[in-house]
């Protein structure tokens, strides 16, 4: 079956480094593939989204560039931020009737300032 | 706008008890999701409705778990008897008609612990 597997975590940064979260996964067909963020205390959130091969999804300066030939879709930012300590998860969605979103595990980043 | 609302945020049962979550989408949301985020299995799909279609339901952990949607807008996941293996976050999502949009909006969740 479909599935997705990223990077453990935690991962503990300093303010204004370079962040990657690596995320590969295994499906059939052409699947969108998606990266969700989970505040503290807050619902998730998506961050980005890419649903073809090669589109490279962004927002808040993350990016993550759909590759078919790796199968991966790696989140990644440029200077982090405080703020964006939180539990990143990227998932895929199958085309078809039902679009369920299947999710990573899950990886928890910490910022220090 | 108004986004998802779920209630309760948090639902403490005893074990055997049957309990029941409300989700109320996006107004005009024709597709209706339900995931359970736990510590030993993280985020799982457990339903899907999409306008009066019906309802896929091959995510259920098992017979114990039921959901309905009333009028296409809210929806309503029933567990009975439950374990303390069903303690978990429960999700849900919804998202426009899937040919124009499928961006899933999730709500808070709702908190349920079995003792």
């Amino acid at each position: 079956g479909d599935s997705v597997t990223q990077m453990e975590g935690p991962v503990t940064l300093s303010e204004e480094a370079f962040l990657t979260i690596n995320c590969t996964y295994t499906a059939t067909g052409y699947p969108s593939l998606f990266w969700y963020v989970q505040y503290p205390g807050e619902g998730l959130q998506l961050l980005l989204k890419a649903t073809k091969a090669d589109d490279k999804g962004s927002n808040k300066g993350f990016e993550a560039t759909y590759r078919k030939e790796t199968t991966s879709f790696h989140l990644e930012k440029g200077s982090v931020q405080v703020s964006d300590s939180a539990v990143y998860f990227c998932a895929l969605a199958k085309s078809g009737s039902a679009r369920q979103l299947t999710f990573g595990s899950g990886t928890q980043l910490t910022v220090l300032p | 706008g108004a986004g998802v609302s779920q209630s309760p945020s948090n639902k403490v049962t005893e074990k055997g008890k049957d309990v029941e979550l409300r989700c109320d989408p996006i107004s005009g949301h024709t597709a209706l999701y339900w995931y359970r985020q736990s510590l030993g299995q993280g985020l799982e799909f457990l339903i899907y409705f999409q306008g009066n279609s019906a309802p896929d339901k091959s995510g259920l952990p098992s017979d114990r778990f039921s959901a309905e949607r009333t009028g296409g807008s809210v929806s309503t996941l029933t567990i009975q008897r439950t374990q303390q293996e069903d303690s978990a976050v429960y999700l849900c999502a919804s998202s426009p008609d899937r040919g124009k949009g499928y961006e899933q909006y999730f709500g808070p969740g709702t908190r349920l612990t079995v003792t």
